[in-house]
């Protein structure tokens, strides 16, 4: 298995407050994203990262920030947390390839954030 | 804009029998690659098949092989010999290859597996 970890796995918080989620990887992949996971939206992407402090939007980033300081670990930030936010969100992995996209994602097991 | 769809939110099939899940891709970059994912009631993402932009031939694993056709950008996914265990939630994925890999995914299928 993919050496892939993420913290907390469990969380809630009250409307508001900030809340940090951790991705932390012992492979040195260079790829590293951030999905939250709703009923009827699939996986939608919301910040992924191509390389040390190299990080860019996905689909729903608004409310959202990272931050990629060493290769090892990507952090979610929810500036201030808010109902909306209340999902599963996955962090997953993924090296550079032969050739293009042909390396598949490692997925973490997912955390369950509840904001009330 | 890069943009996956699965049309099929949720499909039955009897055990052992053939199913075919769909997936329609958007993009306007050559090299790209679709992949497909499982997701049991477990939560965790099962990678099962990838498929690149340039191979011309369908990949397959095993029991799973992606239907690819490239000028009408779909990607559907062959399940032969459906089994009790291959009940679960199917999601089509595509990466686009300008360096930053950005990876997107459908809304998923879930697949049902009736005796």
């Amino acid at each position: 298995d993919a050496g892939i970890t993420q913290s907390p796995r469990h969380k809630v918080t009250e409307t508001g407050t900030p809340v940090t989620l951790r991705c932390h990887q012992t492979e040195n992949h260079r790829y590293m994203y951030w999905y939250r996971q709703d009923p009827g939206h699939g996986l939608r992407l919301i910040h992924y990262s191509y390389g040390v402090k190299d990080t860019d939007k996905g689909e729903v980033s608004d409310g959202y920030s990272v931050s990629r300081s060493k290769t090892e670990d990507f952090l979610l930030t929810l500036e201030s947390a808010t109902s909306s936010q209340t999902s599963v969100y996955f962090c997953a992995i993924s090296d550079v390839g032969g050739f293009v996209g042909n390396t598949e994602a490692f997925f973490g097991q997912g955390t369950r954030l509840t904001v009330v | 804009a890069q943009k996956i769809t699965q049309t099929q939110p949720g499909m039955f099939v009897q055990e052992k029998e053939a199913v075919t899940l769909d997936c329609t891709y958007d993009t306007s970059d050559q090299s790209y690659g679709l992949f497909w994912y499982k997701q049991p009631s477990s939560g965790e993402m099962i990678f099962l098949i990838y498929q690149g932009s340039y191979d011309e031939q369908n990949a397959t694993e095993g029991r799973y092989s992606l239907n690819f056709q490239k000028a009408r950008k779909s990607a559907n996914l062959v399940i032969s010999a459906s089994q009790l265990g291959d009940s679960a939630m199917y999601f089509c994925a595509m990466r686009e290859g300008r360096g930053t890999d950005k990876l997107i995914f459908g809304t998923g299928t879930r697949l049902q597996v009736f005796p």
